[in-house]
């Protein structure tokens, strides 16, 4: 166990639909980072926050919005799905601060959009 | 841009024996490399790390090699049991970039008992 909480764990929808995921860093990490895995790809970064504040931004299409809160949860907001949108997301955080190295993953939510 | 590729997406070894997973990457400014294991349905796991500064790194039964001049990394995993079936991630971070990880595209690897 990573300590790092991922909600929902499935999820399917339909296409033009929004969904929030959500996700508990580990306790005392201030980095959240957001990546998606298609089938037969690796892992795409999309966002990265530390302490609330955007950090660094991937290969995040602009239908797709993250945040950090004060207690440190982010929240990755998918709207006007589309098949294509249909992965795995995870959430990652990190030990202090964005200059550490690993990062531990959540088990991810898998969306489904039909 | 900066990119991190696995030269062989499968690898089939026999139980016991040693596997290797390599892995190029072009990014020269990254000074930080980790490998993952990531099984069916569940998030990436840590396996070992080093850091630009080192060349090779030992853990429990792997060992990571770090070549700079050809960006070349590797993973060794000594004595494979089934349990190390799994998808074999490398990644790298870029010095001073936020800390996000970029991956490669995965290596599967099926241990036969």
């Amino acid at each position: 166990d990573s300590g790092v909480t991922q909600t929902p764990k499935h999820l399917i929808t339909a296409t033009g639909q929004r969904v929030t995921l959500r996700c508990s860093p580990r306790s005392g990490d201030l980095s959240v980072y957001w990546y998606q895995q298609s089938l037969d790809q690796g892992l795409q970064f999309l966002i990265q926050y530390y302490n609330g504040e955007e950090r660094a931004k991937g290969n995040i299409l602009e239908r797709f919005s993250a945040q950090q809160f004060p207690d440190l949860h982010s929240e990755l907001n998918l709207s006007s799905l589309e098949l294509g949108d249909s992965a795995l997301y995870f959430c990652a955080s990190s030990v202090r601060g964005p200059r550490t190295g690993e990062l531990f993953f959540g088990e991810g939510s898998r969306l489904t959009v039909l | 841009g900066e990119s991190v590729g696995l030269h062989l997406p499968t690898l089939s070894v026999q139980e016991g024996d040693n596997s290797i997973i390599n892995c190029a990457y072009s990014n020269s400014a990254s000074d930080y490399f980790i490998w993952y294991k990531q099984e069916s349905g569940k998030g990436p796991q840590f396996i070992i790390d080093i850091r630009s500064n080192m060349d090779k790194r030992q853990g429990q039964r792997v060992t990571v090699l770090l070549n700079k001049t050809v960006k070349h990394l590797s993973l060794q995993i000594a004595a494979t049991q089934p349990g190390d079936s799994a998808v074999y991630f490398c990644a790298e971070k870029e010095y001073n970039q936020g800390g996000k990880l970029i991956f490669g595209q995965g290596t599967e690897l099926s241990v036969k008992p």
